[in-house]
């Protein structure tokens, strides 16, 4: 069966440090890759997205990037945090060719200080 | 107007109640429906999914699309209180890749 692993699960940050988080997911081949973004009361906010080995799509400018250096691996970084980058990060994957479903991981909460 | 709305509650329910949570939408080109469950802290987690209009049904949960009034369902019915946490409604055209959530509704259920 397929899983999905998102680390860390916690994190505390400075503004102006840098940030990685990382996903791998495991059981399937060249799956879609996604990260979203979770602020309170809002719906979830596609960051990016991945269709391949190097293959990144930005949803929203911003501070942060993406990179996708294995088919399984999906790694969410920025040089210099913002307060505005403090949230909840979730990883996702879908099946090409995108039926529609689409699965988490446990995500990684964000708070930049 | 926001492209997908959802009534954020909190709605509270006795044990054993048949819980009624709706979106709304303003997009026609959406042709893929779901309901996801997240627990607080927790990753969404996918419950029912559903491709153009009808009914889905598992278990105790059932999806209903109504694309003419762009407007979609989900029955929970002999609610538990395991069953507590936020529910959030998804859609995605048949192209692209981005997948439209919901602001989410949470939900209680009372022992």
């Amino acid at each position: 069966s397929q899983t999905i692993h998102q680390w860390p699960a916690t994190l505390v940050q400075p503004v102006g440090s840098p940030l990685s988080l990382e996903c791998t997911v495991e059981g399937t081949s060249n799956p879609n890759l996604y990260w979203y973004r979770q602020a309170a009361g809002r719906g979830l906010q596609l960051l990016f997205y991945s269709v391949g080995i190097g293959q990144i799509s930005s949803e929203v400018p911003q501070n942060l990037s993406a990179s996708r250096p294995q088919d399984r691996q999906f790694i969410l970084s920025s040089k210099k945090l913002l307060l505005s980058d403090s949230g909840f990060y979730l990883c996702a994957w879908s099946v090409p060719p995108n039926t529609g479903e689409l699965f988490f991981g446990e995500g990684s909460r964000l708070t930049v200080l | 107007q926001k492209e997908v709305e959802q009534d954020p509650g909190p709605l509270s329910v006795p044990e054993g109640a048949i819980v009624s949570l709706n979106c709304t939408y303003s997009n026609s080109a959406f042709q893929y429906f779901m309901w996801y469950r997240q627990y607080s802290r927790k990753g969404p987690e996918l419950l029912m999914y559903t491709y153009s209009s009808g009914n889905k049904e598992d278990g105790r949960f059932t999806a209903q699309v109504d694309k003419s009034s762009k407007y979609i369902s989900l029955f929970i019915r002999d609610s538990q209180p395991s069953d507590s946490a936020t529910y959030l409604c998804a859609m995605r055209k048949n192209y692209g890749q981005n997948f439209v959530f919901g602001p989410g509704t949470r939900l209680s259920v009372l022992p």
